[in-house]
């Protein structure tokens, strides 16, 4: 268990709407990311963290923005949230060793009507 | 850049048979390689993993070995149990790419186990 809390679990919204999902650790990482799951496409890196206040982009951030103001935390942002970020969204944190394997939270259920 | 390819699901054995999962990689350094599992309604574990070329990673029955040769990382497991039922996910990182910090998945593998 590598302490990884998301919050909310499911969210129901509208179109145009802006939605925030919490990424919480208690151990401490400097890495984290999210990712969304789509069938037929696997997992797709949105954003990630490598400190408070340092973030990149991956290959799916059109749309999505991200925060890390603490250590623990990182949030991401659907400003104005559309039909096609409906999706299944995970936070992972990458472990302690030298093997850059990653640890996945229980994921947030995501539907925009 | 760096893909993952994996063989197209579903796939549905009976308890105690064989089974295969096929992964191959492309990747322009030496990447490090892993397996994962989902099962419904959950976030992916880490199931296996191997660093560098001939390792074998093991894990609650699975196993994996790294072929350099032929860019492969297929999973195996000699006797599946209805447990065993969820989806798959090959995955690899390659430090030589300056992105040590991404995974890159395959499309993922849903393995269904009949009593």
């Amino acid at each position: 268990d590598a302490g990884i809390t998301q919050s909310p679990r499911h969210k129901v919204t509208e179109t145009g709407t802006p939605v925030t999902l919490r990424c919480h650790q208690t151990e401490n990482h400097r890495y984290m990311y999210w990712y969304r799951q789509d069938p037929g496409h696997g997992l797709r890196l949105i954003h990630y963290s490598y400190g408070v206040k340092d973030t990149d982009k991956g290959e799916v951030s059109d749309g999505y923005s991200v925060s890390r103001s603490k250590t623990e935390d990182f949030l991401l942002t659907l400003e104005s949230a559309t039909s096609s970020q409906t999706s299944v969204y995970f936070c992972a944190i990458r472990g302690p060793g030298g093997d850059y394997e990653q640890y996945f939270g229980p994921g947030t259920r995501l539907t925009v009507t | 850049g760096d893909s993952v390819t994996q063989m197209e699901g579903p796939v549905t054995l009976s308890e105690e048979a064989f089974l295969t999962i096929n992964c191959t990689y492309t990747a322009t350094g030496y990447p490090s390689l892993f397996w994962y599992v989902q099962y419904p309604g959950e976030g992916l574990q880490l199931l296996l993993k191997a660093t560098k070329a001939d390792d074998k990673g093991s894990n609650k029955g699975f196993e994996a070995t790294y072929r350099k040769e032929t860019t492969s990382f297929h999973l195996e497991k000699g006797s599946v149990q209805v447990s065993d039922s969820a989806v798959y996910f090959c995955a690899l990182s390659d430090p030589t790419q300056g992105g040590s910090e991404k995974l890159v998945f395959g499309k993922g593998t849903k393995l269904t186990v009949n009593p």
